[in-house]
This record gives structure tokens, sequence and C-alpha cells, in this order.
């Protein structure tokens, strides 16, 4: 069975620093690029930022760019979100989710997200 | 920057009932980049249509999706009680690298 298991998330003091895991299980990982995405309480979806498979090259929404760092290890089947600098408003599940195709471009696999809370 | 923009915010139908969801880019998009997904309460989302028209395995064909250019829509033709949900545009490249349209809540009248 495919399938993206995300840890690390819980809750942090506003300019703390979080490490966000996913593991996945089922395929073939190093093959695919890999996406975090986020969703605020009661909002709607937001790219947070996404790695190519060879982790060759990196992409950030400019509301994460130079506070959280994308990661993988494809020798651990696993992909990670170093965040810093955190501010309240990061305060969401964060889901991972494979990038499914490299021409369509779409999320096929998603886990079922950690929630973090910044607060103090 | 691409902003995707969904109407209705909320469509309240009842099961048997056509559903057409809206979604409308700020300039021009590919139809290849453009995604559809489901969500329900304390789900992740699921993938529903790719290509802004191909359904994507195991989605039922009573789902449906097309456009292109600026218009883009997904189609539900007999709402099943296990469709209501939120649903999600997704459109791919540019600034940012993927971005999301709002959703549309479908809830049951």
């Amino acid at each position: 069975e495919v399938q993206l298991v995300e840890s690390g998330g819980g809750l942090v003091k506003p300019g703390g620093s979080l490490r966000l895991s996913c593991a996945a299980s089922g395929y073939t990982f190093s093959s695919y690029s890999m996406n975090w995405v986020r969703q605020a309480p009661g909002k709607g979806l937001e790219w947070v930022s996404s790695i190519s498979s060879s982790w060759s090259s990196t992409y950030y929404a400019d509301s994460v760019k130079g506070r959280f760092t994308i990661s993988r290890d494809n020798a651990k089947n696993s992909l990670y979100l170093e965040m810093n600098s955190l501010r309240a408003e990061d305060t969401a599940v964060y889901y991972c989710a494979n990038w499914g195709d490299s021409y369509y471009h779409y999320m096929d696999v998603w886990g079922r997200g950690t929630s973090v809370t910044v607060s103090s | 920057e691409i902003v995707l923009t969904q109407s209705p915010g909320t469509l309240s139908l009842s099961p048997g009932e056509r559903a057409t969801l809206s979604c409308r880019a700020s300039q021009s998009v590919s139809s290849t980049y453009l995604a559809w997904y489901q969500q329900k309460p304390g789900q992740a989302p699921r993938l529903l249509i790719y290509g802004a028209s191909s359904r994507a395995a195991g989605i039922p064909d009573r789902f449906s999706g097309s456009g292109s250019g600026t218009d883009f829509t997904l189609t539900i033709s007999r709402l099943e009680p296990e469709d209501f949900a939120v649903y999600y545009c997704q459109q791919y490249g540019g600034s940012p690298l993927f971005a999301f349209g709002p959703g549309t809540k479908v809830n049951s009248k």
C-alpha cells in the first residue's frame, strides 16, 4: 500500500524551530519529487515547498522562504521540513504529498498531516 | 502571480442533484496543469481530476472536469452522500509553483 506518514508536529513558541518528517512506503520514493502543503485552521490549502527526486532543485513559497528548508533522504524514504523563526501564521496542519507526475504536475498521494501550533 | 478564484463559496444541494463548481484563473493557464481535489473534514485532500479533464485512478465517472484558458469547471453529475465535501482547484507553474483556489464547499440542503 502506498503511504505517507508525517510526524514531528507540536506546540512551539514564536521564534522557535521544528522539524517535520514524512515517511514514505509502498512505492519508489526516490523516483518522485515531493511537496509540503499546509492548511491553517478553517482555511484552504497552501503550497509550502517542493523538492526534486534527486534533491537537485528546491522551491519555496514566499511566505516561508529563508525560514523553512526542505530536504530528503532517499535511502531512508523520508522527506523533511526544517522550520525556523516560526510565527503564529505558520500554525497549520502540514501535509506531505507526492508530486505524482512530471507532465501534469498533480499531487496524487497525501499523508494524513501533522499539526503545528505556534503560540506563546 | 496567478490567482485562482472559485465560485460559489458554498453550494447547497440535495443528493441526486447536479453540482457545477467553477475555478477561474487571473490569467490564462495551461489546462495540462489544472487539477481538482476533494477534501472531507479531518481528512487529507484526494486527487479527483488532472489535466483539467482526466479522472484520477478510482474516481467515479460522475466526476468530470472541463475548461480552458481562464475558466475551468468541475461537475458532479449526480451527488452521492459521500460527495459532500470541499473542492479545490490547483494550478502548476509560475509563482507560486503550485497555487490552490480557496475552495467550494458542497453541503447537503
